[in-house]
């Protein structure tokens, strides 16, 4: 069974540009959760996509944003990069529609913003 | 505001023996408590979770104690390995948010041959 696959593993950007990063979860699961990995702040919620609709965010601006399709893969966009932003942007997998359940995590995305 | 604290950065231990790593949380609402293992340039793996219903957790090697009146969870790892070397991660979530998870800081620990 594959696992989550993010692409891509790794992009350099400048201030000021958008990025989009993609997420394939695992087959048969409908929920993808982001993370965002930095040293200093550790690992942070981003946001939580069930069946195609938002369910949970976390505290980030309005520049990060997602969206999940029919087939469950996501995608997130960081417009108006700052340097800031540069960090391992981590996807998460479940099967749980509600309740708890394990996260299977990619293998994240690094994002450097020069 | 960290709501789940690692106050141990680093643990050594040698190969054989139990490795104890610990995790505080502030937040009453968390009802549901998870340890993943991340090796570098991988993503985090689920090792063991516990609900707050219980107070303990076995899988293997691998025991998760809950006391919820100190806020307190750890991970005991017995007989540690050389391949448990990682960086481990305590995690919470509350009811209705299952997959919103706040994490620790994370904790490196070396089994030392």
């Amino acid at each position: 069974k594959a696992g989550v696959t993010q692409t891509p593993r790794y992009l350099i950007k400048t201030r000021g540009q958008q990025v989009t990063l993609s997420c394939s979860p695992i087959s048969g699961h409908r929920s993808v959760s982001w993370y965002q990995q930095t040293p200093g702040q550790g690992l942070q919620f981003l946001f939580e996509y069930f069946s195609e609709t938002q369910r949970n965010k976390g505290n980030f601006p309005g520049r990060f944003s997602g969206r999940q399709f029919s087939n469950s893969r996501s995608e997130m966009n960081v417009s108006t990069l700052e340097l800031g932003d540069s960090a391992l942007y981590l996807c998460a997998s479940s099967l749980a529609g509600q309740g708890t359940g394990e996260l299977f995590f990619g293998e994240g995305s690094r994002l450097t913003v020069l | 505001d960290q709501q789940v604290k690692q106050n141990s950065p680093s643990l050594s231990v040698q190969e054989g023996r139990i490795s104890i790593l610990n995790c505080d949380y502030t937040n009453s609402m968390f009802d549901y408590f998870l340890w993943y293992k991340k090796y570098p340039a991988e993503g985090p793996t689920f090792l063991i979770s516990i609900s707050s219903i219980k107070d303990k957790n076995e899988d293997g090697r691998f025991t998760v104690f809950l006391n919820k009146s100190a806020k307190h969870l750890s991970l005991h790892i017995v007989p540690s390995q050389p391949g448990d070397s990682a960086v481990y991660f305590c995690a919470a979530s509350a009811s209705g948010s299952a997959r919103q998870l706040t994490f620790g800081s994370g904790t490196q620990l070396t089994v030392l041959p």
